[in-house]
Formats: C-alpha cells, sequence, structure tokens
C-alpha cells in the first residue's frame, strides 16, 4: 500500500506570496492532519480535516487555511507569506476507528521564505 | 503552554546499551501516548504506543512505560543499534474541540548511538 505522499518536496518563496501545498493519504484513510516543524519548536498541529469538513484548528493565524477534496487529497495555502514559515510542512494520515490513534505521515514539504 | 515536554534535547549512548528517552506532560485528559522516529528528510514513523489505562507495552527492543501519577512516560531502547540514531518525537492523543482525536508532540529528543 502506498504511503503518504506530498508536493512539492522542496520549495522556495518570497515575502508576501502565498503557496500551495499538497497530500495524498494512503488509501482509505480519511482524516488528514498537518503539522508545522521548525527547529526547536517540534511539530505544531495546525489542523485536521475529515469528510471535507475541518474538525480541528491549532493556533496558527487565518493566513493558513487548508481543504480537503471528496477523494480525501488535502491541499494547505498560506497567504502573504512572512520569513518565519519557513518549515517543514508535513501531512499525516490515519483511520477513523475507535481507539485507532496512529497517524502516518509523508515526507514533507521544505518551505523556505527569502 | 507546552503540553507535552521533552526535556533532554539530545541523547548518547553506546551501542548495545539502554537508551531511556523520557518525556513529561501537564493534561490529565490524554488518553493515549506515541512515540514516533524521525529520520533527516523523512517524515515521522510510528514506533509504538500506549494507552492510558496500561502501564508498559513491549515491541521487541523497545518498550513504553507509563507512570499516570507522574504525568511521565518513558522509552526504552534495549540493546540500542546505530540504526536507532534519529529524532525521537513523544506525542499525546486527546479529544480535540472538533471532535475528534488530536496529537500534541513534545519538541523532540535526538539520540545517537555510538558504535
Amino acid at each position: 500500500k502506498a504511503g503518504v505522499t506530498q508536493t512539492p518536496r522542496y520549495l522556495i518563496k518570497t515575502r508576501g506570496q502565498q503557496v500551495t501545498l499538497s497530500c495524498s493519504p494512503i488509501s482509505g484513510h480519511r482524516s488528514v492532519s498537518w503539522y508545522q516543524q521548525t527547529p526547536g519548536q517540534g511539530l505544531q498541529f495546525l489542523f485536521e480535516y475529515f469528510s471535507e469538513t475541518q474538525r480541528n484548528k491549532g493556533n496558527f493565524p487565518g493566513r493558513f487555511s487548508g481543504r480537503q477534496f471528496s477523494n480525501s487529497r488535502s491541499e494547505m495555502n498560506v497567504s502573504t507569506l512572512e520569513l518565519g514559515d519557513s518549515a517543514l510542512y508535513l501531512c499525516a494520515s490515519s483511520l477513523v476507528r475507535y481507539g485507532t490513534y496512529e497517524q502516518y505521515f509523508g515526507p514533507g514539504t521544505r518551505l523556505t521564505v527569502t | 503552554d507546552q503540553q507535552v515536554k521533552q526535556n533532554s534535547p539530545s541523547l548518547s549512548v553506546q551501542e548495545g546499551r539502554i537508551s531511556i528517552l523520557n518525556c513529561d506532560y501537564t493534561n490529565s485528559m490524554f488518553d493515549y501516548f506515541l512515540w514516533y522516529k524521525k529520520y533527516p528528510a523523512e517524515g515521522p514513523t510510528f514506533l509504538i504506543s500506549i494507552s492510558s489505562i496500561k502501564d508498559k507495552n513491549e515491541d521487541g527492543r523497545f518498550t513504553v512505560f507509563l507512570n499516570k501519577s507522574a504525568k511521565h512516560l518513558s522509552l526504552h531502547i534495549v540493546p540500542s543499534q546505530p540504526g536507532d540514531s534519529a529524532v525521537y518525537f513523544c506525542a499525546a492523543s486527546v479529544w480535540g474541540q472538533g471532535g475528534s482525536e488530536k496529537l500534541v508532540f513534545g519538541k523532540g529528543t535526538k539520540l545517537t548511538v555510538n558504535p
């Protein structure tokens, strides 16, 4: 079974621009979560989508948004990029089943804002 | 407010010895705990987990211990191997406002196993 895929793997953008990242979950996984990883901050939760609906949201400004499509693929958008948005953005998918908590991560998209 | 804390940013051990990675948490509502391992340029991979109703879970060389009264869990790797060198993240699951479980991660501990 194919794992979680994320595109692109690397991205360089300029301050003020916007960016869209894509995530394809493991087949059969309907929940997709997004995380930001920066040095010294670990993985910080951005949001989670299930059945095209955002169910949970972390403490990030409104510049960070996402959506999920009917095939469970998800996109994340960051508008008006700031230097501090440079990070590894990770997507994780999971089964929605009682007693199942594991999330499976993609390789991430490394975003550099200059 | 960091609810999951990994106070040791790094740990170095000799091959064949035991590695002990620690994690503390503050939220008593966490109901499940997980450990993830991350190599550079890869996403985290699930390693082992434990329910809050248990105090120990073992999987091969990996054992996780949970002390609920101390709000502390630890991951033991015995024996440690050079391939175990990676960043280890502790995570806890809690019911989010959106009506589903969500994971809260620590900042990670970089483990180096020396040959």
